[in-house]
């Protein structure tokens, strides 16, 4: 159990839909990434936030986006949903500012039909 | 984009067999590696951070290498376990960018 919790583990939605991702750090990590897994991708870096603010920012779709709460607690949100969405996502967390090393949740899998 | 690329794309080998697996990230301006074993049904997990030139790094049969002066690290296994099947992922850090890029990763299957 890397300490890192997401919900929910599986969604299954329509297109045009909305869908909030939430995540939860381990515990006195500061730096909460969203990764995205797709066919025949790599993990794709979304974003990142480091103590409530964003730091880093990847190929993250206008129709996405995220944010980080006092309580460290990360959601991301994905509207306007088209079928390529469908994806394992991930959030990981980190002590570190930027390097360290992650630890992954369990992922959510986003089905778009 | 910061161009990651891990070999093979997959490999099997045979229960006792040793093997090992190549990432290679640019050289220029680098920072950290990162080395993650990711099984099925699981969520990547962290095996090593390596960051100085030279860097060897050991967990229990797993070991891994770095020279950041050509850009590439080796991972090996010594004496493969059914265990071990999983996809093994890199990562690297450049500065100019501002987090992981992560390789595709290599498939590994171990028979019994």
């Amino acid at each position: 159990d890397s300490g890192v919790t997401q919900t929910p583990k599986h969604l299954i939605t329509a297109t045009g839909q909305r869908v909030t991702l939430r995540c939860s750090p381990r515990s006195g990590d500061l730096s909460v990434y969203w990764y995205q897994q797709s066919l025949d991708q790599g993990l794709q870096f979304l974003i990142q936030y480091y103590n409530g603010e964003e730091r880093a920012k990847g190929n993250i779709l206008e129709r996405f986006s995220a944010q980080q709460f006092p309580d460290l607690h990360s959601e991301l949100n994905l509207s306007s949903l088209e079928l390529g969405d469908s994806a394992l996502y991930f959030c990981a967390s980190s002590v570190e500012y930027r390097g360290g090393k992650l630890f992954f949740g369990s992922g959510t899998q986003l089905s778009v039909l | 984009i910061l161009n990651v690329e891990q070999s093979p794309q997959s490999l099997h080998v045979q229960e006792g067999d040793s093997t090992n697996f190549t990432c290679s990230f640019p050289s220029s301006n680098f920072y950290a590696l990162h080395w993650y074993r990711w099984e099925t049904a699981k969520s990547p997990e962290a095996l090593f951070v390596m960051t100085l030139n030279g860097d060897e790094k050991k967990k229990g049969r797993i070991s891994a290498t770095l020279n950041t002066k050509e850009g590439y690290s080796y991972l090996y296994i010594k004496g493969s376990q059914p265990e071990d099947s999983a996809t093994y992922l890199c990562a690297s850090l450049n500065s100019g960018y501002s987090t992981l890029t992560f390789g595709k990763g290599t498939m590994l299957l171990v028979s019994p």
